[in-house]
């Protein structure tokens, strides 16, 4: 069964780059039926998605990050990650990464999360 | 900006059904905004419960369903259970194929 891990460091100053890690186990990043995506949760709050990547490279980020946002994969270690640039403190959050499956509709594709990671909190402070 | 509504809470007992429903601050959904929901409970990660409408998940038990009620897209629980007590998010697909979580429905079984 896939099995989705973050790692990254927990603690990040104020107008600093967040970088986070996506292991991905039991799965391939190249399988071409998904897309991985980050998604965060601040304390207390509901979940915010952030974006997802595609194995040719296509990435889909959400407007109000997109400016400080970049998702890549790296096939040869089965990962993902994620960078965001020029954190504050409401960038704390719990921060989960995610499988999407994409579905091929009559109009359109499709988008859902299928698998999640447990979430890592980051924490953005001097 | 578009906004994804939900209700923030739900009470419901033992054995009752609720009917949750997600929404947009201007415009109907329908089936092509391919709604998907999840299940939190504190301190985890979410869980995937229905995804195009109507398709249950994997292992998602059948009192859980989906579907569009007039303009909004809705989770149904039949018979809630002790255990459903947790957060609901809805996921409204917008163009360009920018996933927006609704901002959760916390439901309470009393």
């Amino acid at each position: 069964q896939l099995q989705l891990q973050e790692s990254g460091p927990r603690l990040v100053k104020p107008l600093q780059t967040l970088s986070l890690t996506c292991n991905v186990s039991d799965g391939s990043i190249t399988n071409g039926r998904y897309h991985w995506s980050w998604i965060r949760q601040p304390a207390g709050k509901g979940l915010e998605y952030i974006g997802r990547v595609y194995m040719t490279g296509p990435t889909n980020y959400n407007p109000s990050l997109e400016s400080r946002v970049t998702i890549s994969l790296d096939t040869s270690r089965n990962q993902f990650s994620l960078e965001l640039g020029s954190v504050s403190a409401a960038d704390t959050a719990i921060y989960y990464c995610a499988r999407v499956r994409a579905v091929t509709m009559i109009r359109g594709k499709s988008y859902y999360f299928d698998s999640w990671g447990q979430g890592t909190l980051v924490t953005v402070s001097s | 900006q578009t906004v994804v509504t939900q209700e923030p809470s739900f009470s419901v007992s033992p054995g009752e059904t609720i009917t949750l429903t997600c929404g947009l601050s201007s415009g109907s959904v329908s089936i092509n905004s391919y709604a998907s929901w999840y299940q939190q409970t504190p301190g985890q990660a979410p869980r995937t419960l229905i995804y195009n409408t109507n398709i249950r998940s994997s292992g998602v038990p059948d009192r859980f369903s989906g579907s569009i009620l007039g303009n909004k897209a809705a989770l149904t629980i039949t018979g809630a259970q002790a255990d459903d007590e947790s957060d609901f998010y809805c996921v409204l697909q917008m163009a360009g194929g920018i996933s927006v979580f609704g901002g959760g429905t916390r439901v309470t079984v009393l």
